[in-house]
């Protein structure tokens, strides 16, 4: 069964402190790595990853996957109590008519004080 | 200990039918959300049930017809299936209505719907 666990379950930092979110992941097939902010609504798609070793990067975020070791992190530099949310990893995997659906972690609850 | 299931994963229709798609949760949430993937894997909230009631309902078209029969359970039926319905639709369940930034949604595996 495919599995994606993402760690910490909870970080309580200061605004301007730097976060480092983690997510391993076990999948067969596996096509790609997607990360999501999830504030009150619904999650806003924040990166696909598909390669190893290859940063992405949108402003104070930025992530990286690592395909030997089986995982992502999710770097926020700066960061600011608009950050506060949970951060959402999920995985794709290949079925035999295409993508299959995603596997998702249980979430980071990312808290950012004044 | 499947959190939330969704059956079937997968769905090959023609245009113009009728199916549904069904969701369990066995978390004992209360609050039970449908969502559309796009080819750019955003995530768009379609419904939201909370106690079998509807809290959320986007702008979807009338042709998507929730139904929560219990708190565990939310279908989602389509009639008269579009070449544009083709897509992943996500089932997510929380513990309250998602008014707290630090609430988790627990999403399903999906279900890939290709209508032809």
């Amino acid at each position: 069964e495919d599995k994606v666990v993402q760690s910490p379950l909870s970080l309580v930092v200061h605004e301007g402190d730097t976060v480092t979110l983690n997510c391993s992941y076990e999948v067969t097939n596996f096509r790609s790595l997607l990360w999501y902010k999830q504030e009150k609504k619904a999650p806003t798609f924040l990166f696909m990853l598909t390669s190893s070793g290859i940063e992405k990067k949108s402003g104070r975020l930025s992530s990286i996957l690592d395909k030997k070791e089986l995982f992502s992190i999710l770097n926020i530099t700066a960061t600011q109590t608009g950050d506060s949310a949970v951060y959402l990893c999920a995985v794709e995997a290949y079925s035999g008519g295409g993508a299959d659906g995603l596997t998702f972690g249980k979430g980071t609850h990312l808290i950012i004080q004044p | 200990d499947t959190a939330v299931s969704q059956t079937p994963k997968y769905l090959v229709t023609q245009m113009g039918n009728d199916k549904s798609i069904k969701c369990e949760q066995n978390l004992g949430h209360d609050t039970m959300y449908w969502y559309k993937q796009d080819s750019k894997k955003f995530l768009k909230i379609m419904f939201s049930y909370n106690n079998k009631e509807l809290i959320i309902n986007e702008t979807v078209p009338n042709r998507f017809s929730p139904k929560s029969p219990d708190k565990a359970h939310l279908n989602l039926h389509i009639n008269s299936l579009e070449l544009g319905d083709s897509a992943v639709y996500f089932c997510a369940s929380s513990q309250g209505v998602g008014g707290a930034v630090w609430e988790t949604q627990y999403f399903g595996p999906g279900t890939r719907l290709l209508v032809l």
